[in-house]
This record gives C-alpha cells, sequence and structure tokens, in this order.
C-alpha cells in the first residue's frame, strides 16, 4: 500500500490567495484526519471524516477554512483567503476504528 | 479541560540507555496515542492504547487510566531513535489534543 498520500509537499503562495491541500487517504480506512502543525502551537486537530461524513470541525480556526470528502478516497482542505499565520505543515492521516493513525508526509504552507 | 502535559520537553542521552517520557491527561480518554516524528517532518504512529501496556521491538508504552498517566519507554536507547516524541490523547468528546513533544537526542 503507498500509504496516506498527500499534496502538494510545499505550497507558496500570497496573501488573500485561495489554497488547497488534498489527501489521498488509505484504502479501506473509515477515519480521515486533517492536523496543522506550528511552531508556536504543535499539533492541532482540525477536522475529522468518518465515512466521508465531517463529525467534528470544531478544531477549524476560522470560516476561511473549509474541508471536504467527497468520496472514500479523497479529500480536501482549502484556505480561502490565505493569510501569513495559516503558514504551517498540514498533516493528513487515516485510520480504522480503533486502529492507529497513518500519517502523510505533510503540506508546508507558506503564505507571504 | 482537555488537556495533554508532556515530559521532559528535551531529553539527551547515551547509546544503550533506558529512557522514559511521560504523558499525563485530563480525565475522559477513550485512546492515547505515542507519536514519533523524525528531523524530516514525517510522523510515525508508535503506539494507541487504551489500557495496560504494549510492546514493540525497544519500544513499550503504558498506560495508567486511574492516574490519568502514559509512559514510553526505549530500551538499549541508539542514535536512530533521536526523534521528537508526541503523545495525544483521544477525549470522549471528539477532541485529540496533543503534547508539546519531547526532543530526544541519543548520543553514541
Amino acid at each position: 500500500d503507498a500509504g496516506v498520500i498527500q499534496s502538494p509537499r510545499h505550497e507558496v503562495t500570497e496573501m488573500g490567495q485561495e489554497v488547497t491541500l488534498r489527501c489521498k487517504p488509505i484504502s479501506g480506512h473509515d477515519y480521515l484526519f486533517w492536523y496543522r502543525q506550528t511552531m508556536m502551537r504543535g499539533l492541532e486537530l482540525l477536522i475529522y471524516f468518518n465515512n466521508n461524513v465531517p463529525i467534528d470541525d470544531s478544531g477549524m480556526p476560522e470560516d476561511r477554512f473549509s474541508a471536504k470528502m467527497p468520496n472514500a478516497s479523497f479529500s480536501t482542505l482549502k484556505i480561502q483567503p490565505s493569510e501569513p499565520r495559516d503558514s504551517a505543515v498540514y498533516f493528513c492521516a487515516s485510520s480504522l476504528l480503533g486502529s492507529p493513525l497513518h500519517f502523510g508526509n505533510g503540506t508546508r504552507l507558506t503564505v507571504t | 479541560k482537555n488537556e495533554v502535559e508532556q515530559s521532559p520537553q528535551n531529553l539527551t542521552a547515551q547509546e544503550g540507555e533506558f529512557i522514559t517520557i511521560n504523558c499525563s491527561y485530563s480525565v475522559g480518554i477513550s485512546a492515547l496515542h505515542w507519536l514519533q516524528q523524525h528531523p524530516g517532518g514525517g510522523i510515525v504512529s508508535l503506539f494507541m492504547l487504551s489500557s495496560g501496556k504494549k510492546k514493540h521491538g525497544r519500544l513499550i508504552a503504558t498506560i495508567n487510566i486511574q492516574e490519568k498517566h502514559s509512559s514510553l519507554h526505549i530500551t538499549a536507547s541508539h542514535p536512530r531513535d533521536s526523534a521528537v516524541y508526541i503523545c495525544a490523547a483521544w477525549y470522549n468528546n471528539n477532541d485529540m489534543r496533543f503534547g508539546a513533544g519531547t526532543r530526544l537526542t541519543v548520543k553514541p
């Protein structure tokens, strides 16, 4: 299995632009998580899905952030408009119920 | 309030030493994860546990539900164990909180 695949690996954009991060979970996994990691705040859970349905998005920082999972093999995290404080590494992870998390390699986002 | 406290923040050891990293959490978790993040940034899940003890190779994770405390032990540490170790508590209210991480350096 290829593991959790995230794209792009790096994204540099200007303030105000829309950013879309993508994630392909491991086939068969029914949970998908989006996390953000910064030096100041460490790792934070943004949102997670179960069977493609968003279960808890209380970690999403504000309305500029949105996430979708149109099918079991694809999810997106969108920031519109982006701001410099959104600069971070964004991780996607997937799992089966009661099983360990499998992380993607992350997307390093820089907003200038 | 769902908190996770990890200690120590930094740890330097000599190769071969026994290492312990501690994690305390608030009441009401359903599972606790131990993660390893290497300098390249990738994150690997080491353990997920809700009770007792788990072992994988030189790594051992324990959890004490009554004391709301978990430990990660590394026996016969090796320089390749150098990484940041993060504990994460999955709370019953669907909240997941992370410790600040322990940066481990094992010197040859």
